[in-house]
């Protein structure tokens, strides 16, 4: 069974302090990793797609990386307006069409 | 472009009232359409996803029922709801060989 696991649950930062999240994943065979953001009472916005060990995406203060067991979603110089809760998800092989989402780190970034 | 739309935006129902959540996306055809809940401060739990009209692939077993009576339209159903009901529906959908999942604003769902 695929299993992703994020890390920290909670992350306060201050504005412009940068910093990364984690996502672990133990999967047989690895189709895609995405990486979303939801604010609060939305649903999730789609970031980024990565699908091998190596690969680099950005998107303004957010870069996400991957390697063969996990991905980092780094920002760099937050502002109040990256906070949301952050997702990140695995599609392989065995689960055509489905994704298994981890249960997402939570970013507060203060003035 | 391809929008998703889904209603009601909030709903609060009795336990033992019955459901109609609806999904509609514009754009695209022939899409891949799931259902998730997100239960408060947890990920999300894949219901139900369809890859074509009429086809419905269940992943957990509930009183929640899921159709696709028209190629962009889906709809979550339950006959009577239970107090575990409660959370946040979520529809999205996907196309083709792209994997990644475009979601819709949810329906917040209180059971009483």
């Amino acid at each position: 069974e695929d299993q992703v696991t994020q890390s920290p649950e909670a992350l306060r930062l201050q504005e412009g302090e940068s910093s990364s999240l984690n996502c672990s994943y133990t999967v047989s065979g690895l189709r895609g990793l995405f990486w979303y953001r939801q604010d609060p009472g939305k649903g999730p916005e789609f970031l980024f797609t990565l699908y091998s060990a190596g690969e680099e995406k950005e998107k303004e203060r957010l870069k996400a990386t991957l390697t063969k067991k996990e991905s980092f979603l780094h920002i760099t110089a937050p502002k109040p307006e990256d906070s949301a809760t952050y997702l990140c998800a695995v599609q392989t092989p065995s689960n055509d069409y489905k994704l298994s989402f981890g249960a997402g780190t939570t970013v507060t970034v203060r003035a | 472009s391809q929008t998703i739309h889904q209603w009601p935006a909030t709903l609060v129902q009795p336990v033992g009232s019955p459901l109609s959540l609806e999904c509609t996306v514009e754009g695209t055809s022939n899409p891949n359409l799931y259902w998730y809940r997100q239960a408060a401060g947890r990920g999300l739990q894949l219901l139900f996803y369809s890859v074509g009209i009429g086809q419905i692939s269940s992943e957990v077993p509930q009183n929640l029922s899921a159709s696709r009576p028209q190629d962009r339209q889906f709809i979550l159903s339950s006959k009577k709801l239970l107090l575990s009901d409660s959370g946040f529906y979520l529809c999205a959908w996907s196309v083709g060989t792209a994997y990644e999942q475009y979601f819709g604003p949810g329906t917040r769902l209180t059971v009483t």
